[in-house]
Formats: C-alpha cells, sequence, structure tokens
C-alpha cells in the first residue's frame, strides 16, 4: 500500500533539544495530520492541518501544511521525557466516500538522560 | 467517557487458521475503521463501516473482511492466516462518517501468526 516518506526514522536526543520531522508525498493531500503512539496504545492525534501553508501549534508542538500540499512538517521545542514515543504523519484527501488516511512511516524519538 | 476497546488484546494462531478481531468504538461513534500496523509496511488502512455498510476499503486482499453490527460494534476476521498477517490491529472510530479529527484509536489487537 501506499505511505509517505517520514523522515528522520528515528531521533536520539538530549532534553531540552528542539525536535523537527517531515513528511512528503508524491501526491496531493487536503488534509495533514500528526499522530504520537506510545507502546501498547494506539495514535493520538496532535495536530491536523486543513490549508496549504497553515502554521497550527498546539503547546510545544509545531505543524506546517507545506505550499506544495505535498509535505507537512512537526516540531516540538524544548523536549521533555514524556515526548518519547513514535510520530506519524498522515495526509487525508476529501473525496467523498474515499477519505481514507495515509501514514507516514514514523519517526522514533528517544530521549537520551 | 469510555475510549475504544478491543478484544482480544493478544493473539496467537497458526498458519492456515482464521481469526475474528472485535472493536467496540466510543459511544455514540457510527464509524469504525480498522488498520494494520506492522514494522516493515507501517500503518495501512483496511477498511470503514458506517451504519453497518462498509464505505472504503483498503488494498488487502479478500481474505481480510469486516462487518458491522446495529449498535456499531465491529469485527474483522482474517481467513486462511499467513505469518505476514502477523501485526498490530488497530480499530478506531469516530462520530459520523470518516473523519480523522474526531477518529479516537483503539490499544489495538497484537496477532502472532506461527
Amino acid at each position: 500500500g501506499q505511505q509517505l516518506n517520514q523522515s528522520p526514522q528515528s531521533m536520539f536526543i538530549q532534553e531540552g533539544e528542539d525536535v523537527s520531522m517531515n513528511c512528503t508525498s508524491s501526491s496531493i493531500f487536503n488534509t495533514w495530520l500528526w499522530y504520537k503512539q506510545d507502546p501498547g496504545e494506539g495514535p493520538v492525534l496532535l495536530i491536523a492541518l486543513y490549508k496549504a501553508g497553515e502554521l497550527t501549534s498546539n503547546g510545544r508542538l509545531t505543524a506546517q501544511f507545506g505550499i506544495t500540499r505535498k509535505d507537512s512538517f512537526l516540531n516540538i521545542s524544548a523536549s521533555i521525557p514524556s515526548d518519547v514515543g513514535i510520530y506519524f504523519c498522515a495526509g487525508q484527501t476529501s473525496n467523498f466516500g474515499n477519505e481514507k488516511l495515509t501514514f507516514g512511516t514514523g519517526t522514533r524519538l528517544t530521549i537520551i538522560p | 467517557k469510555a475510549g475504544v476497546t478491543q478484544t482480544p488484546r493478544y493473539l496467537i494462531k497458526t498458519r492456515g487458521q482464521q481469526v475474528t478481531l472485535s472493536c467496540s468504538p466510543i459511544s455514540g461513534h457510527r464509524s469504525v475503521s480498522w488498520y494494520q500496523q506492522t514494522p516493515g509496511q507501517g500503518l495501512q488502512f483496511l477498511f470503514e463501516y458506517f451504519s453497518e455498510t462498509q464505505r472504503n476499503k483498503g488494498n488487502f486482499p479478500g481474505r481480510f473482511s469486516g462487518r458491522q453490527f446495529s449498535n456499531s460494534r465491529s469485527e474483522m476476521n482474517v481467513s486462511t492466516l499467513e505469518l505476514g498477517d502477523s501485526a498490530l490491529y488497530l480499530c478506531a472510530s469516530s462520530l459520523g462518517f470518516f473523519t480523522a479529527e474526531t477518529q479516537y484509536f483503539g490499544p489495538g489487537t497484537r496477532l502472532l501468526v506461527l
């Protein structure tokens, strides 16, 4: 099945550092979403973006909907231990009856003590 | 408010068997979607049900099927299991027609096929 290219695959950072990850696609999406998944849990929606160029924040998280509609970025500022987990981007078309999500490959964030 | 629940949480089967997984959506949610998550392929959309009707389907073989009951609970079935079907199967519910913003995932059922 189709996947979005997400990078980096993994990150090892120290507490307090900022984090950046991105997601690219060969297809245009009308909505970009970012999720976080903790071990043993399902993904939890962090941020949803609906418009090309849109910049949206949720606390220390900031995400942007790329102008080409084929990419998106997520930044986490001043990382803390609870930020550890796997982050997924997802793109969604808005074609009625075909609104399924296409997910990125994930970025695993680890905080080094 | 209770979240999405999935049963069982863990399952071990052997090749050739079939398996049925269950998902109970959040109360009032009428749309249920299923996903397969594997290390190699990531999260892949299986299908979506709304009001007992399949609205959308991913690119999986016919061995994967699902249904939704009048109380919005959903089941997915995999027949003739293959080793590659080992995965975390996630269910997500949303209020109306599939909208990612109102979609909540369950904890998943981890299936191991031996």
